[in-house]
């Protein structure tokens, strides 16, 4: 088993430039979660999905971030346009279930955002 | 809503010593709690989970009892080593927070040789 994958692992981009970060969950993993990671804020859920459908944007910050989920190993995280403060570790998470003895998150590696 | 406050670090300690890493949380209904630790360039990992209350979750020589009472989910070790030199998240989970795990900030620990 490969594991959550993320990638890019690093972006360094330009202020208003778009940005794409994409992950790949675990085989058989029915959840997905897109977390921010930052000094000042620490770990915040952005957006997760259950069979490829959002349930819960309430996390997404503004209307710059969008995230897709077009087939059960693939979801994608758009930056549109990019700006400095949107600098952080972003973290892609897949789960088998949301509740109960199996719960458990499994994190990719996360892409780190520079946005200059 | 739904919270965890840790206590904040960074804890600095001496290879061999006693580790305690407090956790309280605020929650309605019968949460899932959980300790993550995150290793320098990396995800999260889970290190142990307690799904009810006086529940005791273990790993690696790390323990933590699920204490509804106080609300409260410490983390201990008994004898840390320098790979255990990390940051760890203290989170919870339920099912009246629409399944959505949410993580404290976070305590850095340094363990010195």
């Amino acid at each position: 088993d490969a594991g959550v994958i993320q990638s890019p692992r690093h972006e360094v981009t330009e202020m208003g430039q778009e940005v794409t970060l994409r992950c790949k969950p675990i085989s058989g993993h029915d959840y997905l979660f897109w977390y921010r990671q930052t000094m000042m804020r620490g770990l915040e859920l952005l957006i997760y999905f259950n069979n490829n459908v959002p349930i819960d944007d309430s996390g997404m910050p503004e209307d710059r971030f969008s995230a897709k989920m077009p087939n059960a190993s693939f979801s994608t995280l758009k930056i549109q346009p990019s700006e400095p403060r949107d600098s952080a570790v972003y973290f892609c998470a897949s789960s088998l279930e949301p509740t109960g003895p199996r719960e458990k998150l499994f994190f990719g590696s996360g892409t780190q955002l520079s946005v200059l | 809503g739904n919270s965890v406050t840790q206590m904040e670090g960074p804890v600095t300690l001496s290879e061999e010593a006693f580790l305690t890493i407090n956790c309280t949380y605020t929650a309605t209904g019968y949460p899932s709690l959980f300790w993550y630790v995150q290793y320098p360039g990396e995800g999260l990992q889970l290190l142990l989970k307690a799904t009810k209350a006086d529940d005791k979750g273990s790993n690696k020589g790390f323990e933590a009892t699920y204490r509804k009472e106080t609300t409260s989910f410490h983390l201990e070790k008994g004898s840390v080593q320098v790979s255990d030199s990390a940051v760890y998240f203290c989170a919870l989970s339920s099912n009246t927070g629409g399944f959505k795990t949410i993580f404290g900030a976070g305590t850095r620990l340094f363990v010195k040789a």
